[in-house]
């Protein structure tokens, strides 16, 4: 069974063109993160939900916003993209606490034209 | 200097061979973890450590807390582990799961 789905898979958007990614969760758990991966990089995460608390990396563009309406959904909102925003776009997520596993879901590609 | 570094960054082995992955930190942790991302794809949590050895079908994870070193050992390679192996720590100190990464071992496994 699916734990972490990530909607759409690829994603194609216009330069300057809002975009929204989707993750939903079955395991109710109560971290939710969101990770930008670009080619040959490892994992940047961009920001991450403790239940309904936001948290921004201090370094995560202003572009890039967040909503979870519930426990079970959260999603991805990049107001303008740009060329350098087309990365590989992880959600995971996890138990409260640093000693638990991530769960990752599948990733959607982004590529911006 | 990254705070988690892994070697090889490229590593090519025979189907059969047995195969180590080093990772090496410098932050306190409380958990390291060892992850597999094949070509396009998702990321698969393998292990989670804390202390000791753990061990999943082929592969061995162990860690050392004092030396700050974990090991990933996988036995009778098969082209199918051919993946990026990502070495990730949870920081010491955090109260969610951030992880910091290491930048990932490229394994390719030849018939």
């Amino acid at each position: 069974d699916a734990m972490v789905i990530q909607n759409p898979r690829y994603q194609v958007t216009q330069f300057g063109k809002p975009v929204t990614l989707s993750c939903s969760q079955t395991l109710n758990h109560n971290v939710m993160y969101w990770y930008q991966q670009k080619s040959s990089q490892a994992p940047k995460l961009l920001f991450h939900y403790y239940d309904k608390d936001f948290n921004n990396e201090a370094d995560t563009p202003d572009n890039f916003q967040s909503r979870r309406p519930n426990t079970s959904f959260c999603f991805l909102d990049i107001r303008s993209p740009g060329l350098g925003d087309a990365a590989m776009y992880l959600c995971a997520t996890s138990r409260e606490g640093p000693g638990y596993e991530q769960y990752f879901g599948p990733g959607t590609r982004l590529t911006v034209t | 200097k990254n705070e988690v570094e892994q070697s090889p960054q490229n590593l090519t082995a025979q189907e059969g061979e047995f195969i180590t992955i080093n990772c090496s930190y410098s932050v306190g942790i409380s958990a390291l973890h060892w992850l597999q991302q094949h070509p396009g794809g998702g990321i698969v949590s393998l292990f989670m450590l804390s202390s000791g050895k753990k061990k999943h079908g082929r592969l061995i994870a162990t860690i050392n807390i004092q030396e700050k070193h974990s090991s990933l050992h996988i036995t009778a390679s098969h082209p199918r582990d051919s993946a990026v192996y990502i070495c990730a720590v949870n920081a010491g100190g955090t109260s969610y799961g951030k992880l910091t990464f290491g930048q990932g071992t490229i394994l390719t496994v030849h018939p």
